[in-house]
Parts: C-alpha cells; sequence; structure tokens
C-alpha cells in the first residue's frame, strides 16, 4: 500500500532563506506527484504537478524535483517571504492515471520576518 | 468565475442526524471527489466521480453517500452523524484524468 510521509512536520525559517520541503513515498511506480499549498481555514491550491517521466518542474520561485527510484521528491522554495507561510502537501495517485489521490500529512512552514 | 463552492462552510450536528454537504463547480470538470482532513491524518479520499452518473469508492467511504446527476454537482450525504464524522470536507474537480485539482474552500462539520 502507498504510503506518503512529509518531514518535517513544521519548519521556521527567517525570511529571505532558501528552504527546501522533503516528500517520501512508498511504491515508485507513481503516475506523477503534485504539490499543494494550504493556508489556515482554506483548500489546497495545487503548486506544481510533476509527471513521472520529469526530473523536475519550476514555477516561480517553485521548484520541484522527483526521484522515483529513491521515492522521494523535494519542494524547494528560493528568497522564502512572510507570505509563503502555509502548510505544504504532496500526493500522488492510488495508482496509474487517476486523480484519486493519497496526500501526505504535511509541513507546516513559517517565515519570520 | 467561481471555480469549486462548497456550503455550509460551518455545520454542528448531533449524532443520528443526517444531512448533506453540498459541492459545484463551473469549469466542466468531468472529474470530482470529496476528502476529509483530519489532525495527524491528512486528507483521506471518501467518494470520486469520473463523470454523470458514475461513482466509485475511495478509502474510507461507510457512512458516506454520493450521486452524480449533473456535471457540475457532486453532494455528500451522511446517512446518520457519528462523532467520528467531525472533520473538514474538501471537495475537488479536475479537467481530466491524473490533473491538476482545484480544491473548494471546505466545509466544517461538528457532531455532538
Amino acid at each position: 500500500k502507498q504510503e506518503v510521509t512529509q518531514i518535517p512536520a513544521a519548519l521556521s525559517v527567517p525570511e529571505g532563506e532558501n528552504l527546501v520541503l522533503n516528500c517520501s513515498f512508498t511504491d515508485s511506480a507513481i503516475y506523477n506527484l503534485q504539490w499543494f499549498r494550504q493556508d489556515p481555514g482554506k483548500g489546497l491550491t495545487s503548486l506544481l504537478l510533476i509527471q513521472s517521466s520529469q526530473r523536475e518542474q519550476t514555477s516561480g520561485r517553485l521548484n520541484a524535483s522527483l526521484d522515483k527510484s529513491s521515492g522521494r521528491s523535494t519542494l524547494y522554495i528560493a528568497a522564502s517571504q512572510p507570505g509563503d507561510s502555509a502548510t505544504y502537501l504532496c500526493a500522488v495517485p492510488y495508482g496509474g492515471a487517476t486523480n484519486k489521490l493519497i496526500f501526505g500529512t504535511g509541513t507546516l512552514l513559517a517565515v519570520q520576518p | 468565475n467561481a471555480g469549486v463552492t462548497q456550503t455550509p462552510k460551518f455545520q454542528v450536528l448531533k449524532t443520528g442526524q443526517s444531512m448533506t454537504l453540498q459541492c459545484a463547480q463551473d469549469m466542466n470538470h468531468e472529474y470530482m471527489s470529496w476528502y476529509r482532513q483530519d489532525p495527524g491524518m491528512g486528507l483521506r479520499l471518501i467518494h470520486y466521480s469520473v463523470g454523470a452518473g458514475i461513482t466509485d469508492q475511495g478509502e474510507v467511504p461507510n457512512g458516506y453517500n454520493v450521486s452524480r446527476s449533473t456535471t457540475e454537482d457532486f453532494p455528500l450525504r451522511l446517512l446518520s452523524a457519528a462523532p467520528s464524522q467531525t472533520s473538514v470536507y474538501f471537495c475537488a474537480s479536475s479537467y481530466m484524468n491524473a490533473g491538476e485539482l482545484f480544491f473548494g474552500e471546505g466545509s466544517r462539520l461538528t457532531v455532538l
């Protein structure tokens, strides 16, 4: 059974720092991987979707990498800002090409001004 | 463009009561799903639909019913509420299989 883990559960950094969030999955046969952002009391917003054939995907200050063989993905945030403070979640499909996702429990990020 | 709209945002029920959480999307997405989010457990899939008239169970379907009579709407019904169903419920939709997911703002349900 696929399991998705995110460590650490919480992270606090000063403004301007570059940081990396980690996501691990136990079954490497994934179709893709999505990173989401969740603000307190709000829904999830998709940040990046990286296909299994891709090594990385970039959007602005965000860069997601994927290493299927090791069961890992990282989300790199450059020059962090207080507005980046949120919970970041990763998710993979249950099996094959599907929108049925298995989520990690997330990393709560606080960027201190 | 409203995206995914969930109602109500907050609801308190007594054990044994029934209710329906509404979800509507105006993006003409075929794929819709319901998740619940609990502290320390992340989001778990309740039910799923790939189009009008087609639904499937997710990881935690017990105690919940769904139907999909139109592309736009995907209501989630709690048949007889239990305290274990206290949670935040999210509806999501997607325009393609294994595509980007769009989430509603959530419905916070408390069962006493």
